[in-house]
């Protein structure tokens, strides 16, 4: 089983539609979580830090669940600049080392 | 420069040739990292460097070495390369003194063994 799993989609979706990416993670050791985005096969970003109380970024929020060992990311009004690979991102030890997931391939129509 | 570099953009390398990636990062960041990235496996660890002077392995460290000589560079050589690393290579830089935890990636390189 994967340290951090996600559905690979791909997501089709139109504009400004609301999508929502879910997460699990194994190692119940992880201290941080991230949601990283990547375009085109180029360097991952950081999209945002994810906690416990939830948290939002403009169109973009995030929810973590500890005791269920779960991560998800929504993302309101979609736009096409939202098109995308999103990360799922957890970080323990202390190297503070990233495991990722596979990501979610998301398309956003016209 | 500002953030991380990497080089060389692409290469393509024949089977036991030895090769060295090069990162470098202008942050002062003391945490540094190399990941690999395969098609439907993510991101995987190979080796970090916490602070200069000190490696540790990660996920997937056979066949590649590192060394950490000062804050900026954190080279990454493969001894006698193989096919099955083709790969796209991100190095990675953390400050250590942060509370954010965020890791910042190059631009990445594209390696093909052959």
């Amino acid at each position: 089983r994967k340290e951090v799993e996600q559905d690979p989609g791909p997501f089709n979706v139109p504009e400004g539609a609301t999508v929502a990416f879910n997460c699990t993670y194994s190692n119940s050791a992880s201290q941080s979580f991230f949601w990283y985005r990547q375009d085109c096969r180029k360097e991952p970003k950081l999209l945002m830090s994810v906690y416990s109380s939830g948290n939002e970024d403009g169109r973009f929020t995030a929810q973590l669940n500890r005791a269920s060992q779960y991560i998800s990311l929504l993302i309101r009004d979609s736009k096409l600049s939202d098109s995308a690979t999103y990360l799922c991102v957890v970080m323990r030890g202390s190297a503070r080392q990233l495991t990722f997931g596979s990501g979610t391939q998301l398309t956003v129509l016209p | 420069i500002a953030g991380i570099t990497q080089a060389p953009t692409s290469q393509i390398l024949a089977a036991g040739r030895r090769m060295t990636l090069r990162c470098t990062q202008d942050m002062r960041h003391n945490a540094m990292y190399w990941y690999r990235q395969d098609l439907g496996l993510g991101l995987r660890l190979i080796h970090y460097s916490n602070t200069a002077g000190t490696t540790g392995k990660g996920e997937v460290p056979d066949g590649y070495s590192v060394s950490r000589a000062n804050t900026d560079d954190f080279p990454l050589t493969l001894a006698s390369a193989v096919p099955s690393q083709t790969s796209v290579y991100f190095c990675a830089s953390r400050d250590s003194g942060s509370s954010t935890d965020t890791q910042y990636f190059g631009p990445g390189t594209r390696l093909t063994v052959l």
